[in-house]
């Protein structure tokens, strides 16, 4: 069984302005890695997914990603936010054994860029 | 190619009525989950499907709670007598195979109301 962990509920941030998502993840076995994206009363979308080679992940809309094995931590960063970026944010992981199918995720974060 | 495909997308329904939430799968897709949201929680596995089969259905509530996949047509997730606590957002994902890297697509979501 895997668990997820995200360390800001909410994160408010001025437009232009770096931010940080933490996510740290627990699991007896190896796993992937993904960061959904949900804008308000929309489904969720996925901004990138970690599955081997290079621990830094780039994804969609400037959004970037490190897995840090040792630290069990995977987390998400953009150098500089727009306004569109206010949405919430999940971590999940999913086991790599071929029938490991659900995703476990974190209770999100909550990004609100303000001008 | 359409995405995932869920409907209603807002359901209000009074105490002790049936919910029933569809989702119809990207094409070419034949394995369907279902995920739960609560207030300011994570998404929460309910039940895997493939045509017809239900393959994991640890996620959902032992009472009340049933899912289908038909041969034609799109998946049901059915809640009988609703009680306040059912309030959530519902969400669909589908994806052509199960489990590895495979990306699941998530549809819009149902957001059930029980007043």
């Amino acid at each position: 069984a895997q668990s997820v962990t995200q360390l800001d509920s909410q994160v408010p941030v001025f437009e232009e302005a770096p931010v940080e998502l933490r996510c740290n993840y627990s699991s007896s076995v190896s796993v992937y890695l993904f960061w959904y994206v949900q804008y308000p009363n929309q489904g969720l979308q996925l901004l990138l997914k970690y599955l081997s080679g290079s621990t830094l992940v780039k994804g969609i809309n400037g959004f970037e990603a490190e897995f840090n094995k040792s630290q069990t931590s995977f987390h998400l960063r953009k150098p500089s936010v727009h306004i569109s970026d206010t949405a919430e944010y999940f971590c999940a992981v999913r086991g790599t054994r071929s029938n490991d199918y659900k995703l476990s995720f974190g209770a999100g974060t909550t990004v609100t860029v303000r001008a | 190619n359409a995405g995932v495909m869920q409907n209603p997308r807002h359901l209000v329904r009074r105490r002790g009525q049936e919910a029933r939430l569809r989702c119809s799968p990207m094409k070419g897709h034949s394995h369907v989950y279902w995920y739960r949201q609560l207030p300011e929680e994570g998404l929460k596995f309910m039940v895997y499907l493939q045509k017809e089969n239900i393959i994991d259905e640890s996620g959902m509530p032992k009472e009340r709670f049933s899912a289908e996949f038909p041969k034609e047509g799109p998946s049901i997730l059915r809640i009988q007598q609703v009680v306040r606590g059912d309030s959530a957002a519902y969400f669909c994902a589908s994806s052509p195979s199960a489990g590895g890297g495979t990306e699941a697509f998530f549809g819009q979501g149902t957001r059930l109301t029980v007043v």
